[in-house]
């Protein structure tokens, strides 16, 4: 089974440019999320897909990100204009909760770091 | 919201020894706790997870205990190998129509041969 993929594993871009960072979640995980990392601090989350809806984005920091996931499959993840503080690792993780079933592990991507010059 | 606290943020133990990480959080309404390990530049690693109906669950050299009254869980590594150094991270879910995880600070593991 192929893991969550994510493209670019890196990105450098200039202050107010743009950048779109992709995940392709497990195949079936209906649940996707975004988190980021900044240096030296916790994971913190940032949103959460259930198929096409945002379940929850109340971890977006302003509304210079955008996120999508139109046909429920892959997510895009858009910066734009790019501030110094968004630099990061920008992770995405899957799961698939089953009716009943709670709790499923989420499976994380190996992140996008993104550095903002 | 939930918040967790992790200590501590660094830990060198000699090849061989127990290592324990502990975390606090502070809704008691949260149901699932998680452990990632995250060797450097790659993927944060789901290494064993605890659900709030259990005090404890075991793999192998690792061990998760959770306290539903005290509201803290901790992980144990037995046995440490170099191959476990990497940075830890607890998380809760928050106990809400979500799947957002709270995770701590990351504790920086370095076992010394």
């Amino acid at each position: 089974e192929a893991g969550v993929t994510q493209f670019p594993s890196h990105s450098v871009i200039e202050k107010g440019q743009t950048v779109t960072l992709r995940c392709d979640p497990i195949s079936g995980h209906d649940n996707l999320y975004w988190y980021r990392r900044v240096m030296g601090k916790e994971i913190k989350f940032l949103l959460h897909f259930v198929k096409e809806s945002k379940q929850d984005e109340s971890g977006m920091p302003n509304n210079r990100f955008l996120a999508e996931r139109t046909g429920g499959t892959y997510s895009t993840l858009k910066v734009q204009p790019a501030e110094l503080e968004d630099s990061g690792v920008y992770f995405c993780a899957s799961s698939q909760d089953w009716a009943g079933v709670e709790n499923q592990p989420q499976h994380f991507g190996d992140g996008t770091r993104l550095s903002i010059l | 919201g939930e918040n967790v606290e992790q200590h501590p943020s660094t830990l060198s133990v000699q090849e061989g020894d127990s290592a324990v990480i502990k975390c606090t959080y502070s809704d008691s309404a949260s149901n699932y706790f998680p452990w990632y390990k995250q060797e450097l530049g790659k993927r944060p690693q789901l290494i064993i997870d605890i659900r709030s109906n259990v005090g404890e669950k075991k793999d192998q050299r690792i061990a998760v205990t959770l306290n539903k009254t005290a509201k803290h869980f901790s992980l144990h590594i037995t046995e440490t190998q170099p191959e476990d150094s990497a940075v830890y991270f607890c998380a809760a879910k928050e106990a809400s129509n979500t799947g957002k995880l709270i995770f701590g600070q990351g504790t920086t593991l370095q076992v010394k041969p």
